[in-house]
């Protein structure tokens, strides 16, 4: 089973550039989110989805947007690219609904912003 | 923005030795889950407790949620190498689909 699938999982940016994270999952869940990492503060939620066509903002959504157009694929887009925004990137799905839902991670994607 | 601190955030121990794992917040959760993650990977779920007071095991591991719902502990007994990694508890406020993780303790098991 693929689970959720991101890509890529290194990328380096100049200050500026765009360009987007993708995130796939095979498991038909309808919530699915981003967070990134960051040492000594945790994951901290970015944007997150419960279902197609509907998006909403997390803790720290500046400088990032979203979008979903199916149930499987919910892109993260960095508009114009800072290096506070290096960090490692994790796409998350789970079950909609409840409050004991298994959050499924993929294996992240480091980005550096130079 | 509800904060969630765990500590120690740094815990290097010798094989063999118990340890506790604390997750505290000033807010209420309907629900804490406790995930642990290594090095190239996303995190991995461990439990999920509901119950203020509730207490599940597994293995070596024991999870406890606080009475009051808002903090929960990890115990570990007899530490092996292979429960190095960092763990995370994660919170869930209730009507809310967003998951709160906690600063996370990055735990190293010395053989």
């Amino acid at each position: 089973n693929a689970g959720v699938t991101q890509t890529p999982k290194f990328q380096v940016l100049k200050t500026g550039q765009s360009m987007t994270l993708q995130c796939a999952q095979d498991m038909n869940h309808e919530y699915m989110s981003w967070y990134r990492q960051d040492p000594g503060m945790g994951l901290r939620l970015i944007h997150y989805s419960v279902g197609a066509g509907i998006t909403d903002q997390g803790e720290v959504p500046n400088g990032y947007n979203v979008s979903r157009s199916t149930t499987e694929d919910f892109p993260l887009r960095l508009l114009s690219a800072a290096p506070s925004q290096t960090s490692v990137y994790f796409c998350a799905s789970r079950y909609q609904g409840g409050n004991t839902g298994e959050l499924f991670f993929g294996e992240g994607s480091r980005l550096t912003v130079l | 923005t509800q904060l969630l601190e765990q500590s120690p955030q740094f815990l290097s121990i010798q094989e063999g030795e118990n340890l506790t794992v604390y997750c505290n917040s000033s807010s209420v959760f309907s629900s804490l889950q406790w995930y642990r993650q290594e090095p190239g990977e996303g995190p991995v779920l461990l439990v999920t407790v509901v119950t203020g007071g509730e207490v599940k095991k597994l293995k070596r591991l024991t999870f406890q949620f606080g009475d009051a719902r808002k903090d929960s502990s990890l115990h570990i007994t007899a530490a092996q190498p292979g429960d190095t990694g960092l763990y995370l508890c994660a919170g869930r406020n209730f009507g809310n689909e967003k998951l709160t993780f906690g600063t996370g303790t990055r735990l190293t098991i010395i053989p």
